[in-house]
């Protein structure tokens, strides 16, 4: 089945060690997307990209970053990571935006970062 | 700006009895509205969405929802619940032309046996 793959489910890391999340998908979909989600609060946007193109959200902290070496995979990078930055991190991917059924997103399990 | 306001955040039904979700959006433009259901430690599945046409949609679980364009409004009902549908319900719009989604506090459903 196409799908979207988020690996590790749970990540521990200490405060301030770099961790990398990742995310790859089998729907050959052109955007891919970075959500971070706290406790019973909505998925905040990070960043996306559109193919190669990267777009960031204005609020969104130097500390995270992101790769897609290619279609299928795309990475987020925690350089240090506070204790606020415990959360879920969602993948989610879709067609491109503009067509009438091109906007739905297609989500991953997330990833649980629990930092000590 | 696009918006979506869900009305209660925790939204408590009897086994058996109907389910309505409520969801307001704000959006200059003709919306793509969703619904996505999320169960504990998982991400996001969609229940259903509208885009155009039809202006009662029907999704997998038994939900449906009904886009009201004289009151902005896209609730989400099903009519009888059932245990398995406790989780968190969120709401969103499509924002234009970015394909990003504008989500809805979320609201938790309990069903109570």
């Amino acid at each position: 089945d196409a799908m979207v793959i988020q690996n590790p489910r749970y990540q521990v890391t200490q405060f301030g060690k770099p961790v990398t999340l990742s995310c790859s998908q089998t729907l050959n979909h052109n955007v891919m997307y970075w959500y971070q989600q706290k406790s019973s609060q909505a998925p905040k946007l990070l960043f996306h990209y559109y193919d190669k193109d990267f777009n960031n959200e204005a609020d969104t902290p130097d500390n995270f970053q992101s790769r897609r070496p290619n279609t299928s995979f795309c990475f987020l990078d925690i350089r240090s990571p506070g204790l606020g930055d415990a959360a879920m991190y969602l993948c989610a991917t879709s067609r491109p935006p503009g067509g009438t059924a091109y906007n739905e997103q297609f989500f991953g399990p997330g990833t649980r970062l629990t930092v000590l | 700006a696009q918006s979506v306001t869900q009305l209660g955040s925790h939204v408590s039904v009897s086994e058996g009895a109907l389910v309505l979700l409520r969801c307001n959006y704000s959006s200059s433009v003709p919306p793509y509205l969703f619904w996505y259901v999320q169960y504990p430690n998982q991400g996001l599945q969609l229940l259903l969405k509208y885009t155009t046409g039809a202006t009662l949609v029907k999704g997998i679980n038994g939900f449906e929802a009904e886009f009201k364009k004289s009151e902005t409004s896209f609730h989400l009902t099903k009519p009888s619940a059932h245990m398995s549908d406790a989780a968190e319900y969120f709401c969103a719009v499509s924002e234009g032309n970015t394909g990003k989604l504008i989500f809805g506090q979320g609201t938790t459903l309990q069903v109570k046996p």
